[in-house]
Parts: C-alpha cells; sequence; structure tokens
C-alpha cells in the first residue's frame, strides 16, 4: 500500500525557521514533490527531490532520503503569507500516479 | 489559456442527481489528473489520462463514477446518482508529459466545490 505520513499541524514565528517532515512508504518511487496550498485555493508547486540531498529555491529548501523514506520542507526567514498547508506528494513508479499526504497546516504567528 | 480553468466552481446538487465537472487543462499538456479533496484532508487521486493511452482509472471509488478525455484537451468527470459524501472540491491538474524531469510539476486548476444536499 501506500502511506505518506506528515504532522497535521505547526506553528511558528514570523522570522523563524521551520521544518516540516514527511514520511512515505510506497511501492515504488519516482519523485517527491512538495506543493503549498492556501486556503480555498489550488495547491501550487513548491520543490522536486528525486536523488537523494538537498534542494534549494530561495526561501525554500527540500531535503530527500530515499532509503530512509523521508523528506523535509525547510522555510526560512518566515513570512505571515507562509501560512498555509503544505503538501508532501510521491509519485509511483509509473509516472502516472501521485500519493498526497494530508497536509501540514502551518501557523506563522507575528 | 494561461493556467488550468475548471467549470462550475461551485455545484450545488440534490442526492441522486448526476453532475458532471469540466476541466480545460493547459494548452500542449499531455498529462491530466483528476483529484477529490474533502474538507481538512490530502488529495486522493481518482484518474489519470496520459496523451492517447488508455486512462489510469484506479482511483475512482466506485461505479458512479466515470472520466473522459478528448484528446489532450477537455476533460469532463461525471458522477452519477450523487451521494452526501460526494461532497469535496474536485481537483483537476495537468502538466507537461508522464516522464520525470526537473520540475515536472503538476499545474492544479482552481477546483470545483461540490456540495450534495
Amino acid at each position: 500500500g501506500q502511506n505518506i505520513d506528515q504532522p497535521t499541524e505547526m506553528t511558528a514565528t514570523e522570522g523563524a525557521i521551520v521544518q516540516i517532515n514527511c514520511t512515505y512508504q510506497t511501492s515504488g518511487f519516482n519523485g517527491l514533490f512538495w506543493y503549498q496550498q492556501h486556503a480555498g485555493e489550488a495547491p501550487t508547486f513548491l520543490s522536486y527531490n528525486v536523488l537523494d540531498g538537498l534542494e534549494e529555491k530561495g526561501r525554500f529548501s527540500s531535503f530527500l532520503s530515499r532509503s530512509k523514506g523521508y523528506s523535509y520542507l525547510l522555510l526560512k526567514e518566515l513570512q505571515m503569507k507562509d501560512s498555509a498547508s503544505y503538501l508532501c506528494a510521491v509519485r509511483g513508479p509509473n509516472f502516472n500516479k501521485f500519493y498526497f499526504g494530508s497536509g501540514t497546516k502551518l501557523n506563522v504567528k507575528p | 489559456g494561461a493556467g488550468v480553468s475548471q467549470s462550475p466552481s461551485n455545484k450545488v446538487t440534490e442526492k441522486g442527481k448526476d453532475v458532471e465537472l469540466r476541466c480545460d487543462p493547459i494548452s500542449g499538456h499531455t498529462a491530466l489528473y483528476w483529484y477529490r479533496q474533502r474538507l481538512g484532508q490530502g488529495l486522493e487521486f481518482l484518474i489519470y489520462f496520459q496523451g492517447n493511452s488508455a486512462p489510469d482509472k484506479s482511483g475512482l471509488p466506485s461505479d458512479r463514477f466515470s472520466a473522459e478525455r478528448t484528446g489532450e484537451s477537455v476533460s469532463t468527470l461525471t458522477i452519477q446518482r450523487t451521494q452526501q459524501e460526494d461532497s469535496a472540491v474536485y481537483l483537476c491538474a495537468s502538466s507537461p508529459g508522464g516522464l520525470a524531469g526537473v520540475g515536472d510539476e503538476q499545474f492544479f486548476g482552481p477546483g470545483t466545490r461540490l456540495t450534495v444536499l
């Protein structure tokens, strides 16, 4: 089966750093994606990892360890607009399916 | 158009009625996905279209659900004899193709919020 786990909710302070973890157990793996979803809006792409290591894009970085079935999204210099849900998604072996976690709701406080 | 569009944005229907949801993907995108998202939950895969290949329907929850796609353009998701448990946001996404690649991301439409009374 497919299992993607993320914390349900996290709170952090404006200007701080927060790490959102994602663990997965899937039959086959062809990349891990992170999406941001503001309330009432569609998800938007943040990052993609297919090899182990850290991918950095501005204030956002994503890390992957395939042997551990583990990824995290790191958000630096938090801003109020970063308050959103963050979805971890694993692409399956045939490139045709994405398995999404339930999302982590991040609350950024002043 | 510039992005993925979906219609209607909201649909309220009575239990037992049929509904049809529409998705217009980004021009040139060969891959198209339908997802269901219940309130406060993640995305649940429903169906995947890739070019002219047979669609992957393995995520459809029951035979009341069906979807079609005309070539590499518009797709419709049909739910027959709707039930209250079908109430959710239905999201459509498209991507350039089915092969791996850096930034081979999905572009999501705004979704259709379906409420079954």
